[in-house]
């Protein structure tokens, strides 16, 4: 059974770091992209990064660019979103989702990240 | 960026009717169109990809369809664990473009 479990969201002052991980279970993680999706409180999806199953290229809208960084260990299957210099209009519930044919097959969870002083 | 419109933004319907979303595209995108079925709390289940294809376990009183770039999900008999907020995506190119959803009701 595929498994993805994200931990590490939190309240987070706005400009401050955060690092989310999600550990992926019930596949051959290193086979598959991988990407994050969020959803602000009220508001619709909102696709953040994707990385290829090597994780030599990665993808993010012009919203995070430059502030998230996506990265994996496909040694520990484990996939990372490093944010930094947070705004409150990240506040979200961020999903782990698997990429496989087409985009966001499995979804983990979700983990809130609020930004907020 | 792409833009998907998606329409209605809401509607409500009886069981047992049959109900179709559209999602435009503002470009061409092929068939490179999934989607989504989100409800309260839990994580978004996807339905429909490469539009027209069934997503595993999905009931087959769903199903996808594309004319031009004008995009449909439709379900056959509305059920009532049909309700939901569906979102569509488009995967044709970067940055990924979700539309902002139609919020299905049953009356």
């Amino acid at each position: 059974e595929v498994q993805l479990v994200e931990t590490g969201g939190g309240l987070v002052q706005p400009g401050r770091s955060l690092k989310l991980s999600c550990v992926a279970s019930g596949f051959t993680f290193n086979n598959y992209w991988m990407s994050w999706t969020r959803q602000a409180p009220g508001k619709g999806l909102e696709w953040v990064a994707s990385i290829t199953n090597s994780g030599g290229s990665t993808y993010y809208p012009d919203s995070v660019k430059g502030r998230f960084t996506i990265s994996r260990d496909n040694a520990q299957n484990t996939l990372y979103l490093q944010m930094n210099s947070l705004r409150s209009e990240d506040t979200a519930t961020y999903y782990c989702t698997r990429y496989y044919g087409f985009p966001f097959d499995y979804w983990g969870q979700g983990v809130m990240v609020t930004v907020s002083s | 960026d792409i833009q998907l419109t998606q329409s209605p933004s809401s509607m409500s319907a009886s069981l047992g009717d049959r109900v179709s979303l559209t999602c435009q595209s503002s470009q061409g995108i092929g068939n490179y169109l999934s989607w989504y079925q989100h409800k309260p709390g839990k994580p978004p289940k996807p339905m429909i990809y490469y539009a027209t294809n069934l997503a595993d376990g999905v009931p087959s009183r769903f199903s996808g369809s594309r004319s031009g770039s004008d995009y449909s999900l439709t379900i056959s008999s509305l059920e009532s664990e049909d309700t939901a907020i569906y979102y569509c995506l488009q995967y044709d190119e970067y940055p990924l473009t979700f539309g902002s959803g139609t919020k299905l009701e049953i009356k």
